[in-house]
């Protein structure tokens, strides 16, 4: 099935430092949402997005919908250890472009904060 | 609100028996999802409804069968299970909002289910 390509797969970042992420797709998409996930837990919604061009902040975390609609930012600021889990974008395609308005995920960012 | 619950937290099965995965939500969504997580994969769907009694299959419904008799809850039932359905289970509902030629949906998830079958 298809799925967002979405990087980095993992990285390693000191405490402090600012971290990036992206998603992109082949396919136009209505939604962006970011989740992050910690262990044996169950996805929790971050951000939401719904406009091309629209950037959004939650606290340390800002999120971008890409003005091609194909993908999306996730920026953390000054992480911190908690910070420490796996990130998931996930798109709703376009309805009259894909035929599917169901949710697709990307494979996640595994993020690792160094103290 | 509780938000999205899901029971059993744990099970283990053997290959053959059947069994039901509950999940309910008291956020009055019309949608409600069901996904597995595999390692180094990321969410597939398996079964979809956006309302009650309507259904409808994802990306992998094979060997899942489910129902939507009420608004608050959406089960998922293993007919026979097999060790390829080994996975951790996650329940979503979502909300949506319209749009230009369509809508949009917020999806918020359950803590998870993880099956083990041997």
């Amino acid at each position: 099935g298809q799925q967002l390509n979405q990087s980095p797969q993992s990285m390693f970042i000191q405490e402090g430092e600012d971290v990036s992420m992206n998603c992109t797709s082949s396919s136009i998409f209505n939604t962006w949402l970011w989740y992050k996930q910690d262990p044996g837990e169950g996805p929790v919604l971050l951000i939401a997005l719904y406009k091309a061009g629209e950037l959004t902040s939650n606290g340390r975390l800002t999120a971008q919908f890409g003005i091609t609609r194909k993908d999306s930012f996730l920026n953390i600021s000054a992480s911190i250890p908690s910070d420490v889990g796996i990130y998931f974008c996930a798109g709703q395609p376009d309805l009259i472009t894909s035929g599917t308005y169901k949710y697709i995920f990307g494979t996640g960012t595994r993020l690792k904060v160094l103290a | 609100n509780a938000g999205v619950t899901q029971t059993p937290k744990f099970q283990v099965l053997k290959t053959g028996q059947s069994m039901t995965l509950q999940c309910a939500q008291d956020m009055n969504h019309e949608y409600m999802s069901w996904y597995r997580q595999d390692p180094g994969m990321g969410l597939r769907l398996i079964h979809y409804s956006v309302g009650a009694g309507i259904t409808d299959q994802g990306e992998v419904p094979n060997g899942y069968n489910v129902s939507r008799s009420t608004t608050e809850d959406f089960p998922l039932r293993l007919l026979s299970a097999a060790p390829s359905q080994t996975s951790v289970y996650f329940c979503a509902s979502s909300y949506s909002h319209p749009r230009q030629g369509g809508y949009q949906e917020t999806q918020y998830f359950g803590p998870g289910t993880r099956l083990l079958v041997l």
